[in-house]
């Protein structure tokens, strides 16, 4: 069965420090799909990235990055130069491909709070 | 225009009571979701629909009734609600069913009394 952990339930830094969100998953499918969502306090869930499990490059978005490690299990997250708007709950998904009805499994989340 | 709105935002009720959620995607998209998110966040799919066809229902009581009458929309029913249902409410949808990012709508809030 396919898990998704995300050990960090709460994160707490200052402006302009670096932050990483760690996520591990477990699955039995040799092909799957990783994501991150964000959920800032207002409550909506905004995408943040999609990976396939054969797409091993590091990807960078601006201030954001993801490090995916097949031999680890782990699609870390991390935040460069964090600001007070990334405060949110961050969550790491899993989706395991085939059948058709494949569904998204979530980890717990991590608060992540940037102080000023 | 939103892409996917689920109304209403907020619903207090009282145990007992039945309830509907609303959610329409505009998105011209192939499935529609029902996640619940209970008081510690966590995020728990509960249905899937395929172009109006159930294809995931997670365990989930049966007082909780989708119902999809197109695949632009679909609603939630809940019978006889309990505390326990109390929790945030999001409707998603994709444009496939095989693993494409969701796209969520802004959530109800349900608190029951």
């Amino acid at each position: 069965a396919q898990k998704v952990t995300q050990a960090q339930t709460e994160i707490s830094v200052v402006e302009k420090e670096d932050v990483t969100l760690d996520c591990v998953y477990e699955t039995r499918d040799t092909t799957y799909y990783l994501f991150w969502y964000k959920q800032p306090p207002s409550g909506e869930l905004v995408f943040l990235i999609r990976r396939n499990s054969f797409d091993e490059q590091n990807e960078i978005s601006g201030r954001y990055s993801w490090n995916f490690q097949k031999s680890t299990s782990s699609f870390n997250f991390t935040i460069t130069a964090s600001q007070v708007v990334d405060s949110a709950v961050y969550f790491c998904a899993l989706s395991e491909a085939g059948g058709g009805s494949e569904k998204l499994v979530f980890g717990k989340g991590t608060k992540l709070t940037v102080n000023p | 225009d939103t892409a996917v709105s689920q109304t209403p935002k907020y619903l207090v009720t009282q145990m007992g009571n039945d309830k509907s959620i609303k959610c329409e995607q505009n998105l011209g998209h192939d499935t529609m979701y029902w996640y619940k998110q209970d008081s510690k966040k966590f995020l728990k799919i509960m249905f899937s629909y395929n172009n109006k066809e159930l294809i995931i229902n997670e365990t989930v009581p049966n007082r909780f009734s989708p119902k999809s009458p197109d695949k632009a929309h679909l609603n939630l029913h809940i019978n006889s609600l309990e505390l326990g249902d109390s929790a945030v409410y999001f409707c998603a949808s994709s444009l496939r069913q095989t693993n494409e990012k969701l796209f969520f709508g802004s959530g109800t809030q349900l608190s029951v009394l």
